[in-house]
């Protein structure tokens, strides 16, 4: 059972928009930046945004990040049937002193 | 090109040990932290260590500590993962990966713990 918790599984059409909630508590999101993070079997993750809303050099502005209080959101409009992969949320949880991520996302475009 | 890649993994018996490596290039490795991130077949990513730039600090997940070490050569930029008492659970891929965001990731090493 993951710290963070994110829905299983989300969907949409090709064009349209998702979003991907991700939720914490104070001791994790609540006073931590949150990453989000892209992976396809067998391949690297891959980072999307950091720092809850800011996306490295080479990520579409397709993909953006909110944060409030003890929770998180990840948006990816113009969906596209590359963005098809597994979603995942992580932070730093100064309780437990150790990482933490949600369970995962798969996004499936359909 | 920034670049990690991890070796080392491999079938192990319970109770058995493997030392995981992580070779960096493309940055100046001694400037970040480091960490290891496993996912289990069918599982999401778990984190289980990490540690500072220049060795000094280091952290574990609680399903692991006591049994994995984390260290670093920053002359060989190498980060390493010396794994002990190995159990089935253990089995996963392996990531190393950049800085306190995660900011890049290896191909990951798989390690596999059965009898």
């Amino acid at each position: 059972q993951s710290v963070l918790t994110q829905p299983p599984s989300v969907s949409a059409a090709p064009g349209q928009k998702v979003t991907i909630s991700c939720s914490g508590s104070s001791s994790n999101i609540g006073n931590n930046y949150v990453s989000w993070y892209q992976h396809l079997p067998g391949t690297a993750p891959k980072l999307l945004i950091y720092d809850n809303n800011k996306r490295p050099s080479g990520i579409p502005d397709r993909f953006s990040g909110s944060k409030s209080g003890t929770s998180a959101t990840l948006g990816i409009t113009g969906l596209q049937t590359g963005d098809e992969a597994d979603y995942y949320c992580g932070t730093w949880d100064s309780s437990l002193s150790a990482g933490v991520f949600g369970g995962g996302t798969k996004l499936t475009v359909l | 090109e920034v670049q990690l890649v991890e070796s080392g993994g491999g079938l192990v018996q319970p109770g058995g040990s493997l030392r995981l490596s992580c070779a960096a290039s493309g940055f100046t490795f001694s400037s970040y932290w480091m960490h290891w991130v496993r996912q289990a077949p069918g599982k999401g990513l778990v984190w289980v260590s990490r540690i500072k730039s220049d060795g000094s600090s280091t952290s574990y997940a609680d399903s692991v500590k006591g049994r994995f070490t984390i260290s670093r050569d920053n002359a060989k930029n190498t980060l390493y993962l010396q794994m002990n008492s190995l159990r089935a659970e253990d089995t996963a891929v392996y990531y190393c990966a950049r800085g306190t965001s995660y900011s890049r990731w290896g191909q990951g090493t798989l390690v596999t713990v059965s009898s």
